[in-house]
């Protein structure tokens, strides 16, 4: 079974500086997909980024970046210039391609961002 | 675009009482849906798989009977809490995958319902 490993279960930063949250998986699949999920105080889940595992370019969305390390199975997300909105529960999932669309989460780490 | 509405947001019911939670795709059809419950501070735990004009795939550990799914069209799946007791309080959301479009595009969350059982 697939498993999700958020490590750092709370995380702070300072505004306008960068901050790295960890994710590794577990899988024996060689086709799947990565997301990085935010999750405000509204509890409003909204995607940050994506990553299919077939495509060795890290994605970037804007201040978002991720460091995609297939035989590492690590799936890192960067946030530059870090602002008081990015404060979240950020979580790390993954999905199999052929599964049909079931995200397995990890555990959630917890930002806060410091002014 | 792919926009989820969940109702009803909060809901407090007495124990043994039976409550329903809708989701609903606004401008899409989902023929998938997706029921995570989420404690505070705690990740998603995915519930159940349901599908358009069939029976829902449960995960491993969840009452079928007590959490009761229906998926009738392409737009609105519904959970049901039956007989709730105050250890099903949680939180509960859900989650479409548009028909038509690629895995690769994720999810589309409804803004969640929080269930108090009193």
């Amino acid at each position: 079974a697939q498993t999700v490993t958020q490590s750092q279960p709370e995380m702070s930063v300072q505004e306008a500086e960068t901050v790295t949250l960890s994710c590794t998986y577990d899988t024996s699949e060689s086709n799947y997909y990565l997301f990085w999920y935010k999750q405000p105080p509204s509890r409003q889940m909204i995607l940050v980024i994506r990553q299919e595992a077939y495509k060795q370019q890290n994605a970037t969305e804007n201040r978002f970046s991720v460091n995609f390390q297939k035989a590492a199975k690590s799936f890192s997300l960067k946030i530059s210039d870090s602002q008081l909105g990015d404060t979240a529960m950020y979580f790390c999932a993954f999905m199999r391609d052929n599964q049909g669309g079931k995200l397995i989460f990890g555990q959630g780490t917890e930002l806060s961002v410091k002014p | 675009g792919a926009v989820v509405s969940q109702h009803p947001s909060r809901v407090i019911c007495k124990s043994g009482t039976s409550v329903k939670i809708e989701c609903r795709s606004l401008d899409f059809q989902a023929t998938t849906m997706f029921w995570y419950r989420q404690f505070p501070k705690k990740s998603l735990m995915l519930m159940a798989t349901s599908n358009e004009g069939s029976k829902a795939t449960y995960e491993q550990g969840v009452e079928k009977d007590k959490f009761l799914i229906n998926h009738a069209s392409l737009t609105l799946s519904t959970l049901t809490v039956t007989s709730a007791h105050p250890e099903d309080s949680s939180f509960y959301i859900c989650s479409a995958l548009p028909g038509l479009r690629t895995l690769n595009y994720g999810y589309t969350f409804g803004s969640g319902t929080r269930l108090t059982v009193v």
